[in-house]
């Protein structure tokens, strides 16, 4: 079964740092590119980062550049989202999502279930 | 960034009627557009990539139209399970900006 599973998602302090993980299964891991998206309570969605393949072409939403980090273990089956310098904005359930394509934008056809990251004091 | 807006934001309707949602571009994105059904409490599910192509396992009611800077998502006929958040997304460029959603409820 294909299958992506977000984990690491709580409740943290504005400023500190939190990192998400997801866990592939199902499929070739490492023929895909990969995405983070977000949706804040009631909102619609927000696509955060998203990585290739290979790591070689890396992106960001400009609300999380230089406080977010994407990256993926192709060995693990893994990808990750280390977010730094939280912000109540930043609290959302945040998506893992498969794209169609290795490298280039295709569409997102296979997503988990979401991890909750809240950030309150 | 190319942004996207959704037309209607919300639309009432009844089992078995033609429903229409337009997504426009704020510049020509080629056939780089998807579109998603979200239900609450659920993660988002593809319906239609490059702007018409059927994603697997997805019923033949739901069509996608359009090139450029405008296109539609249409439901020949709305099942119960169709009642719905539907989302377009625009993957010509980075960032792969989603539209603010149309909601579709019972009428």
């Amino acid at each position: 079964e294909v299958q992506l599973v977000e984990s690491g998602g709580g409740l943290v302090q504005p400023g500190r740092s939190l990192r998400l993980s997801c866990a592939a299964s199902g499929f070739t891991f490492d023929d895909y590119a990969m995405h983070w998206v977000r949706q804040a309570p009631g909102k619609g969605l927000e696509w955060v980062s998203g990585i290739s393949w290979n790591s070689g072409s890396i992106g960001y939403a400009d609300s999380v550049k230089g406080r977010f980090t994407i990256s993926r273990d192709n060995a693990k089956n893994s990808l990750y989202l280390q977010m730094n310098s939280l912000r109540a904005e930043d609290t959302a359930l945040y998506y893992c999502a498969k794209d169609l394509g290795s490298v280039e934008l295709r569409a997102f056809d296979i997503w988990g279930q979401g991890t909750m990251v809240t950030v309150s004091s | 960034d190319i942004q996207l807006t959704q037309s209607p934001s919300f639309l009432s309707a009844s089992v078995g009627d033609r429903v229409t949602i337009t997504c426009r571009a704020s510049q020509g994105i080629s056939s780089y557009l998807a579109w998603y059904q979200q239900k609450p409490g659920k993660a988002p599910k593809l319906l239609i990539y490059a702007a018409s192509t059927l994603q697997s396992g997805v019923p033949s009611r739901f069509s996608g139209s359009g090139s450029g800077t405008e296109f539609t998502l249409t439901i020949s006929s709305l099942q119960p399970e169709d009642f719905a958040t539907y989302y377009c997304q625009q993957l010509n460029s980075y960032p792969p900006l989603f539209g603010p959603g149309t909601k579709v409820d019972i009428k």
